[in-house]
C-alpha cells in the first residue's frame, strides 16, 4: 500500500499571504489529522477529519482551517500568515477507530514565512 | 486536558548499551499509547499499546504499558548508531484519532 503523501514538500511565503497544504491518506483510511511541529512547541494537534466531518480541533486560531473530501483526501489552509506559522506541518492517516490502528505520518510540508 | 511527559530529555550512550525511555501520561478516556521514532523527517510508528503488562517487541526494541501507574517504557538493547533519533510518546483518547505528544527524548548513540 502506498503511504501518506503530502504536497507540496516545501513552501516559502510572506507574511499576510495564505497557503493551502494537501494530504492523501493511506488507501482505506477515513481519518486524517494535522499537526504542527516547531522546535519550541513540539508536535501539536491542529484538527482531525473523519468521513468529511471535523471530529476534533486543537487550540489554534481560526486562521487555521481544513476540510476533507469524499475520497478522504484533506487540505488545510492558513490565512494571513504570521512569522510564527513557520513550521513542519504533518498529516497522519488512520482507520478512524481509536485504539485499533496507529496513525501513520506523511513526510510533511515545511513552511517558511518571511 | 491530556498531558504526556517524557524523560529523560536527552541521552548519550555508546553502541551496545541498553537504554530505557520513560513516558508518563494523564488522559481522561485512555484508548492507546503509541511510540514513534523521528529522525530528520516524519515520525515512524514503533508500537501501539492498549493493555497493561503485555510487552510488545520488535527486534531490539520493546515496550510495555502500566495503566495503573499511567506510564510506559521503551527499551532498546544493543544500541546502534542508527538508533539515534528523537523518540516520541503519544496518547490517544476515545474522542478520535487525535494524538497528544510528549516533548520527546533525543537519543544519541556514539560509535
Amino acid at each position: 500500500k502506498a503511504g501518506v503523501t503530502q504536497t507540496p514538500r516545501y513552501l516559502i511565503k510572506t507574511r499576510g499571504q495564505q497557503v493551502t497544504l494537501s494530504c492523501s491518506p493511506i488507501s482505506g483510511h477515513r481519518s486524517v489529522s494535522w499537526y504542527q511541529q516547531t522546535p519550541g512547541q513540539g508536535l501539536q494537534f491542529l484538527f482531525e477529519y473523519f468521513s468529511e466531518t471535523q471530529r476534533n480541533k486543537g487550540n489554534f486560531p481560526g486562521r487555521f482551517s481544513g476540510r476533507q473530501f469524499s475520497n478522504s483526501r484533506s487540505e488545510m489552509n492558513v490565512s494571513t500568515l504570521e512569522l510564527g506559522d513557520s513550521a513542519l506541518y504533518l498529516c497522519a492517516s488512520s482507520s478512524g477507530w481509536p485504539g485499533t490502528q496507529p496513525s501513520y505520518f506523511g513526510p510533511g510540508t515545511r513552511l517558511l514565512v518571511l | 486536558e491530556d498531558k504526556v511527559v517524557q524523560s529523560p530529555l536527552s541521552l548519550v550512550v555508546h553502541e551496545g548499551d541498553t537504554v530505557t525511555l520513560n513516558c508518563s501520561y494523564e488522559v481522561t478516556n485512555f484508548r492507546s499509547l503509541l511510540w514513534y521514532k523521528q529522525e530528520k523527517k516524519a515520525p515512524t510508528f514503533l508500537f501501539m499499546l492498549t493493555s497493561s503488562g503485555i510487552e510488545k517487541k520488535s527486534g531490539r526494541l520493546s515496550s510495555i504499558l502500566d495503566k495503573k501507574e499511567l506510564f510506559s517504557i521503551l527499551n532498546i538493547t544493543a544500541t546502534q548508531t542508527g538508533d539515534s533519533a528523537v523518540y516520541l510518546c503519544a496518547v490517544e483518547d476515545n474522542a478520535g484519532n487525535m494524538l497528544t505528544f510528549g516533548g520527546g527524548t533525543r537519543l544519541m548513540v556514539k560509535p
